[in-house]
Order: structure tokens, then C-alpha cells, then sequence
């Protein structure tokens, strides 16, 4: 079974400083995903990765897919309470569309 | 709106009593999935389907079966609950070919007492 890991489990930060979660498996990924999720509801796709090298900014996020698949992160720029949550990273095995989900970041956001 | 449907979104179960978790689609995705949540393990996969009358089991499969009766519609059954079976439950609806992202419910929390 493929796997993800993910750093750092908890993060703590104050409103306005940036995160960054990343995410590393021994094996490749021909997509990945980053998902969010708040207490009482399903994750939500934040951003899609497909390419080698690739990186893709959207407001005050960038995220960046590693040269060899293996590897991503995710930038968030000045945190704000409403992005508190658990931050997932997640790969496609292409064969037969399943996701593997990281354990995922809990991030909090202290305003 | 295209959605993803889960319910009971609250279950209480008793050890050794049936329990089914209801999930329906409107995205008219073919693929559909039951994954489980628990505190350090993220989100692991215990059945899917391709489609109506399939199943296929994922990585955590043991104590738990599912129904695919149509292309809408997912069940994921635990037909002896057990304590450690305790859980959240999410049902999601995803695609393939390409690179389409899932689609989730809001989520299913059950306790086995």
C-alpha cells in the first residue's frame, strides 16, 4: 500500500503568519491532491497536481509538486482564522482511482 | 446542485446489531467510495464501486461489506458492529478517467456501544 507522510501533525500559528504543510511518499504519484477539512463536514479539494515540477498559485496559496512525484507542499501566506483545519494531501493511484490520504496537518489559527 | 448524501448523519449501535450507512450521489459519478476516519490514521478506503451491481474491497475491508444497487446509490453494511468499528464514516463520488477530484459527504459518526 502506498503511502503519504506528512509534516508537521499540529501546527499552532497566530493571524497573519504563513504555513506551509508538506508531504512525502517512497513511491510516486501520477496526481495529487490537497484537501481541507473542517470539524463536521467531508474534505474539499483545495488544489490538483499533475505535473512534474508543477506549481500553482491561487490567492494566497501556492502548491508545488515535486520533479520525481514523490513530494509536494502547500503555502498558505498570512493565515487567517477561517483557514484552520486539517490539511490533507492525498495521491490518485492511477490503475484504479483510489486516493491514499496522508494523516494530515491540523492547523490552527489563533487570531 | 450536485451532492453528495450521507446518512443517518448520527448513529448509535449496539455490539453484534446490523447497521447500514446510507449514501446517495447526484453528481452522476461513476465511482464511489466508504472510507473511515479515525484520530492519527487519516482517511483509509474500505470499499468502492465502478459502478451499479460493482464492489470492490479497499484497504481496511474486514467487517464491513457493501451494496451498490444503483449508479446513486452506496451502502456500506456492518453486519455484526463491533466497538472498534466506532468511527466516522464518508461516502465520496469521484470519477476516471482524468484527473476529476472527489466529491464527499458531510460525514457519518457512529458508536458502537
Amino acid at each position: 500500500t502506498q503511502r503519504l507522510e506528512q509534516s508537521p501533525r499540529f501546527l499552532s500559528i497566530q493571524e497573519g503568519q504563513d504555513f506551509t504543510a508538506r508531504c512525502s511518499s517512497s513511491t510516486t504519484f501520477p496526481q495529487l491532491y490537497w484537501y481541507r477539512q473542517v470539524p463536521r463536514e467531508g474534505p474539499v479539494i483545495l488544489v490538483t497536481l499533475v505535473k512534474s515540477g508543477e506549481v500553482k498559485e491561487q490567492r494566497r496559496m501556492t502548491a508545488k509538486f515535486g520533479e520525481a512525484r514523490k513530494n509536494s507542499s502547500l503555502f498558505i501566506a498570512r493565515a487567517q482564522p477561517g483557514d484552520a483545519g486539517i490539511y490533507f494531501c492525498t495521491g490518485k493511484n492511477g490503475g484504479n482511482n483510489k486516493l491514499t490520504f496522508g494523516q494530515g496537518t491540523v492547523l490552527s489559527v489563533i487570531p | 446542485e450536485a451532492a453528495v448524501t450521507q446518512s443517518p448523519r448520527n448513529k448509535v449501535a449496539v455490539t453484534g446489531g446490523k447497521v447500514t450507512l446510507s449514501c446517495n450521489q447526484t453528481n452522476n459519478h461513476n465511482n464511489m467510495y466508504w472510507y473511515r476516519q479515525d484520530t492519527g490514521h487519516g482517511l483509509r478506503l474500505i470499499h468502492y464501486s465502478y459502478g451499479a451491481g460493482s464492489t470492490e474491497k479497499g484497504d481496511i475491508p474486514d467487517g464491513y461489506k457493501a451494496s451498490r444497487p444503483s449508479q446513486e446509490n452506496f451502502s456500506l453494511i456492518l453486519e455484526l458492529a463491533t466497538p472498534s468499528q466506532t468511527s466516522v464514516y464518508f461516502c465520496a463520488s469521484g470519477d476516471a478517467p482524468g484527473i476529476s477530484d472527489y466529491t464527499f459527504g458531510s460525514g457519518t459518526r457512529l458508536l458502537v456501544i
